[in-house]
């Protein structure tokens, strides 16, 4: 079965403070595509990042950064220096070449304190 | 390059009707996807849309249908509603491959009183 676990319901921290959202998946396909996304108040998601599963190679955004471990089955994003703007509910997502629907984690909310 | 139009943004139906929602993709994508999200389910794969083929469908009940037209515009259907049925509906839009990332409207909120 396929599956998106993200543990932390919400995250509080002050600004400039550096945070990581954590996700953890499961399947048994051997290639799999993970993915960010990032929901503000406004509702819309917003696509921040995908990742092949052949391709292990961590990545940095800018003050974002995903941490992509196959042996562990995770995909860990995290934020430098956070700011407010920042502050939104972020989902973690799987999917298939079997498959035409993407898998969700239950998101993480994070506040960002001034 | 216009992005996911989704209309209408909220809506407010008595339980019983029917509502329709309307998505209209991103140019030269030709996949279509619903999703209902509640505070309490979270993120649900309702339908997938490629070409004016329905791909893969979710886990929910007869009432809920949809369908593609040749523009790649789509829409869905919700019938007899209930109370739960209240949530903000998305679509997202793609190329059409999983290895290729979903582009979403703002959605629409459906209230059911």
């Amino acid at each position: 079965a396929q599956k998106v676990t993200q543990a932390q319901t919400e995250i509080s921290v002050v600004e400039k403070e550096d945070v990581t959202l954590d996700c953890v998946y499961e399947t048994r396909d051997t290639t799999y595509y993970l993915f960010w996304y990032k929901q503000p108040p406004s509702g819309e998601l917003v696509f921040l990042i995908r990742r092949n599963s052949f391709d292990e190679q961590n990545e940095i955004s800018g003050r974002y950064s995903w941490n992509f471990q196959k042996s562990t089955s995770s995909f860990n994003f995290t934020i430098t220096a956070s700011q407010v703007v920042d502050s939104a509910v972020y989902f973690c997502a799987l999917n298939m070449d079997s498959n035409y629907q993407l898998i969700w984690g239950a998101g993480t909310k994070l506040i960002i304190k001034p | 390059k216009a992005g996911v139009t989704q209309t209408p943004r909220y809506l407010i139906k008595t339980r019983g009707q029917q509502v329709t929602l309307s998505c209209s993709p991103i140019s030269g994508h030709r996949s279509v996807s619903w999703y209902q999200q509640t505070p309490g389910q979270g993120l649900q794969f309702l339908f997938e849309y490629f070409s004016e083929t329905q791909r893969n469908k979710g886990n929910f009940p007869g009432r809920f249908s949809g369908r593609q037209f040749s523009n790649s515009r789509s829409e869905m259907n919700v019938s007899t509603l209930e109370l739960g049925d209240s949530a903000l509906y998305l679509c997202a839009s793609s190329p059409g491959q999983a290895n290729t990332e979903a582009f979403f409207g703002q959605g629409t909120r459906l209230t059911v009183v």
